[in-house]
């Protein structure tokens, strides 16, 4: 079974802080997915990448930017993380067969 | 053209009973459907997923039952178990390689 790993699942962060959430994936997928969930919003996309250096902005970068320097991983950076970042954040990656796994999450609380 | 619209938010449903959620897209080139289900503290697992060649799909105890030109799709759970106490997600996508859209979540409570 593909594992994507994400690496802290709770984290608390100060306003202000440059913040990196970090996700690996074990079964060389070209595409990964970060989403945020927030109660009655669903999962909304920030950003995705199709191979090493690419991405693709998603529907709401703002205050967001990403890393893949490597194809097993998928980094998400907060750039001055904001009280409005606090959210559950899902990393993903797809399989063959077009379906996402997706990482367990990482709740992220900025103070 | 974007959107997946997901309802109900919230359904509460009695054991042993059926429990329906649907979704509806607008982009006519979404040529994929899953449904994902999430338990607390976890992330999404995909549960079921159809194509549109196809008006049905069924996998144990759950159905996708799919309507190309009302471009709507519907999960129905049979026989629901409070095991199956969860939030669900549709989504869309297609083959060009974008991102799957999601729905905003149907929280199901399965009484016992």
């Amino acid at each position: 079974d593909v594992k994507v790993t994400q690496s802290s699942r709770y984290l608390v962060k100060r306003t202000g802080e440059k913040v990196f959430l970090e996700c690996v994936q074990d079964m060389d997928h070209e595409n990964m997915f970060w989403y945020r969930q927030d109660p009655g919003l669903g999962l909304r996309l920030i950003y995705f990448s199709y191979d090493v250096k690419m991405k693709e902005k998603g529907d709401i970068p703002e205050g967001y930017s990403v890393s893949r320097e490597k194809k097993e991983r998928f980094s998400l950076i907060l750039e001055s993380a904001s009280t409005n970042q606090t959210s559950m954040y899902l990393c993903a990656s797809r399989t063959a067969n077009y379906g996402y796994t997706f990482g367990s999450g990482t709740r992220l609380t900025v103070v | 053209q974007q959107q997946v619209k997901q309802s109900p938010q919230s359904l509460i449903v009695q054991k042993g009973g059926i429990s329906i959620i649907n979704c509806a897209y607008e982009n006519t080139a979404f040529d994929y459907f899953p449904w994902y289900q999430q338990f607390p503290g976890k992330g999404p697992a995909l549960l079921i997923a159809i194509r549109p060649d196809v008006s049905e799909k069924k996998e144990g105890r759950f159905t996708i039952s799919f309507n190309k030109s009302a471009k709507q799709f519907s999960l129905h759970i049979m026989d629901s178990q409070p095991g199956d106490s969860a939030t669900y997600f549709c989504a869309a996508g297609n083959q060009a390689g974008t991102a799957l859209i999601f729905g905003k979540g149907t929280t199901l409570s399965v009484s016992s």
